[in-house]
């Protein structure tokens, strides 16, 4: 099957610090890769789209300017968490699909970022 | 409002049972409805997907109905198996202008041997 990877699994970084986190597709090409937020015990919140070639599609409520994505090339879409504080702490998960942009999606191993 | 509903409160069943977990939605039209397997602290992986145009479709010891009338997925495990204790997450895959893929909250299924 399909392989995504995420780097790094977990960080732990100082309020007010920036963090990237990568998602790649390792064996397969995506034009379209979703980055995901979840909090313990709920389920998988939708944060953005990610566009290869162009800008991503943010879900209502999502700050663009802390999330940064950037999808440059048909194997990597990057999230930066600007300006971390606390309440950004979360599991953050990447997915991408192998075929149809809402077929089956192959979701990375997720980021556990913890702000203090 | 747009929902997507599962059992909040966790399944428990005896090896070799049947487990049956239920999907609603409300203001949704999905292409396609999608089941996850998620473990602690792992990203879900993709067990099974079902057109909207399809009623039933099966894979091994896990079969999914679509009923697009009800708006209500149904999810079985059959002859269930300790090693099927997980998280099972519903989601609808959207076509809005762009292609996105919702979840559910998902159910804890405990399975006892």
């Amino acid at each position: 099957g399909a392989v995504v990877s995420q780097h790094p699994s977990w960080v732990i970084c100082k309020s007010g610090t920036s963090v990237k986190i990568e998602c790649r597709s390792l064996d397969f090409q995506a034009t379209t890769m979703f980055w995901y937020r979840q909090f313990p015990k709920q389920s998988l919140m939708l944060m953005a789209t990610s566009n290869e070639g162009s800008k991503a599609t943010y879900e209502q409520g999502v700050e663009k300017d802390k999330f940064l994505i950037n999808h440059a090339s048909l194997t990597l879409s990057t999230l930066t968490v600007t300006s971390a504080h606390p309440e950004d702490s979360s599991f953050y998960i990447c997915s991408a699909p192998l075929r149809e942009a809402f077929g089956e999606q192959f979701f990375g191993p997720g980021t556990r970022l913890t702000v203090l | 409002s747009q929902k997507i509903e599962q059992n909040s409160e966790a399944l428990n069943i005896q090896e070799g049972k049947t487990a049956t977990l239920t999907c609603n939605y409300t203001n949704y039209s999905p292409a396609y409805l999608q089941w996850y397997r998620q473990d602690p602290g792992r990203g879900p992986v993709f067990l099974l997907l079902i057109r909207e145009n399809e009623k039933e479709k099966r894979k091994e010891r896990l079969k999914v109905t679509f009923d697009t009338t009800l708006k209500q997925s149904l999810f079985h495990i059959t002859a269930s198996q300790p090693a099927d204790s997980a998280t099972y997450l519903c989601a609808l895959a959207l076509n809005t202008g762009g292609f996105k893929t919702i979840f559910g909250a998902g159910t804890r299924l405990f399975v006892k041997a």
